[in-house]
């Protein structure tokens, strides 16, 4: 199985501030997605990213969200000012082809205070 | 509005003993079922994908079929190694791949 990799596993931070998460993409992987875990609920979908722009987002996924992956380097997903119930972890996925399985990153968990 | 509802919440088994678990899914024309195997604390690991009714697939001591309505995860003769909470997830026809899952079924296997 591909290793997907996200930094930083644990982010700590002030309501209000922004918070960039990251998520390196696998070569051949051409699809990517940032999902969400609240402690305790379900994995809920965010955002699907492909050829260089969001192709759906969730009502969760506000203005307040970005996503972009600028010169194919890292996918990120950009949080301009957090609120405390943007705690959660964070995850990334990817795959090579949108119907087949995705591979899901170690998460990024954020707490904000 | 597509749903994935998982049973039961958790199950404790001893080593050994043989359970299914189950998920039901209402969504307008399935592309695709999937299973995970999620450890405390990380990410979603992939274990099967089911694409029709009456596929199966096995890996080790897993075995995953789908019907119309539901999929089941037969574990036989588990070890407490098995123990993690167990995540089924659904394709909905949308062009994207995005994937809408259930609560999860912690499983717990003791010695």
């Amino acid at each position: 199985e591909p290793e997907v990799t996200q930094t930083p596993s644990h982010q700590v931070t002030q309501m209000g501030q922004e918070v960039i998460l990251r998520c390196v993409p696998i070569s051949n992987h051409l699809y990517f997605y940032w999902y969400r875990q609240i402690l305790g609920q379900k994995v809920e979908f965010l955002v699907s990213f492909y050829n260089n722009e969001i192709s759906e987002k969730s009502e969760i996924f506000d203005d307040q969200f970005s996503v972009e992956r600028p010169d194919g380097s890292n996918f990120t997903l950009k949080i301009r000012s957090t609120k405390l119930e943007d705690s959660a972890m964070y995850f990334c996925a990817q795959t090579s082809s949108r119907y087949n399985e995705q591979f899901f990153g170690p998460g990024t968990r954020l707490t904000v205070l | 509005e597509d749903q994935v509802t998982q049973s039961p919440e958790a199950l404790r088994l001893q080593e050994g003993e043989s359970s299914s678990l189950n998920c039901s899914y209402t969504v307008s024309g399935l592309r695709g079922l999937f299973w995970y195997r999620q450890d405390p604390g990380k990410g979603p690991e992939f274990l099967f994908t089911l694409y029709s009714a009456g596929e199966e697939k096995e890996k080790e001591r897993l075995k995953a079929t789908l019907t119309k309505k539901e999929s089941f995860l037969h574990i036989t003769a588990p070890k407490p190694e098995d123990s993690a909470t167990y995540l089924c997830a659904v394709q909905a026809p949308s062009n994207t791949g995005k994937l809408i899952f259930g609560q999860g079924t912690t499983l717990q296997v003791k010695p």
